[in-house]
């Protein structure tokens, strides 16, 4: 199985604040990862997929980056709505597994 | 406007069975992959499995593997997940999601559902 670590495992950043979250496959994934962000008692939403591709409807201050292990989500000015956990998940094989997570709270 | 809605969640003792189901609606539902995802209280995200939009392949991920079923009538736009012997740890907000077109692997999850919760609990 392919195992998914995503650090940090929480932060405290500012509105306004450049934020970057990494998330690192055990093995290459080639560009086949995607990212979520999930509100408290909300479904997860897509941000990111296929490692850079931003979804439709989602700010362009949202960027991710990376292939084969290495992976990083960009937040390039957080704002009050992006306050929320965020994860990696790697489509390349199955099992199809998810990071633990990032929290994502108020400085 | 792309659509899913879980149904069938409620407590269950352990050992006991429940089945699932996700209505869909909004998108051709024969054509696309479907997953299930799970959440346990206050924790991560678990995927939990997935079928073909077919319905030919399916997959589920090691710590359900010969407890629970997938399946799909796609002549009813809705996708079920059969769960037997349940146990304490499957405790947790199930949601389905839509897949890629025609097959779960190389692809993202979007929609989700709101998800349904499943308590296992004597």
């Amino acid at each position: 199985d392919i195992q998914m670590t995503q650090s940090p495992s929480s932060l405290s950043a500012s509105v306004g604040d450049r934020v970057t979250i990494t998330c690192r496959a055990s093995q290459s994934i080639s560009r086949f990862l995607n990212w979520y962000q999930q509100k408290p008692g909300k479904a997860p939403n897509l941000l990111i997929y296929a490692a850079s591709s931003l979804q439709s409807g989602v700010p362009s201050r949202f960027s991710g980056s990376g292939s084969g292990t290495d992976f990083t989500l960009t937040i390039s000015s957080l704002q009050p709505e992006d306050f929320a956990t965020y994860y990696c998940q790697q489509s390349y094989s199955t099992p199809l597994t998810f990071g633990g997570g990032t929290k994502v709270d108020i400085k | 406007e792309v659509q899913l809605l879980e149904s069938g969640g409620g407590l269950v003792q352990p050992g006991g069975s429940l089945r699932l189901s996700c209505a869909a609606s909004g998108f051709t539902f024969s054509s696309y992959a479907m997953t299930w995802v799970r959440q346990a209280p206050g924790k991560g995200l678990e995927w939990v499995s997935g079928i073909s939009n077919s319905g030919d392949s399916t997959y589920y991920a090691d710590s359900v593997m010969g407890r629970f079923t997938i399946s799909r009538d796609n002549s009813k736009n809705t996708l079920d997940l059969q769960m037997d012997s349940l146990r304490v740890d499957d405790t947790a907000v199930y949601y389905c999601a839509k897949g890629g077109e025609y097959q779960l692997l190389q692809n993202w999850f979007d929609p989700w559902g709101q998800g349904t919760l499943v308590t296992v609990s004597s």
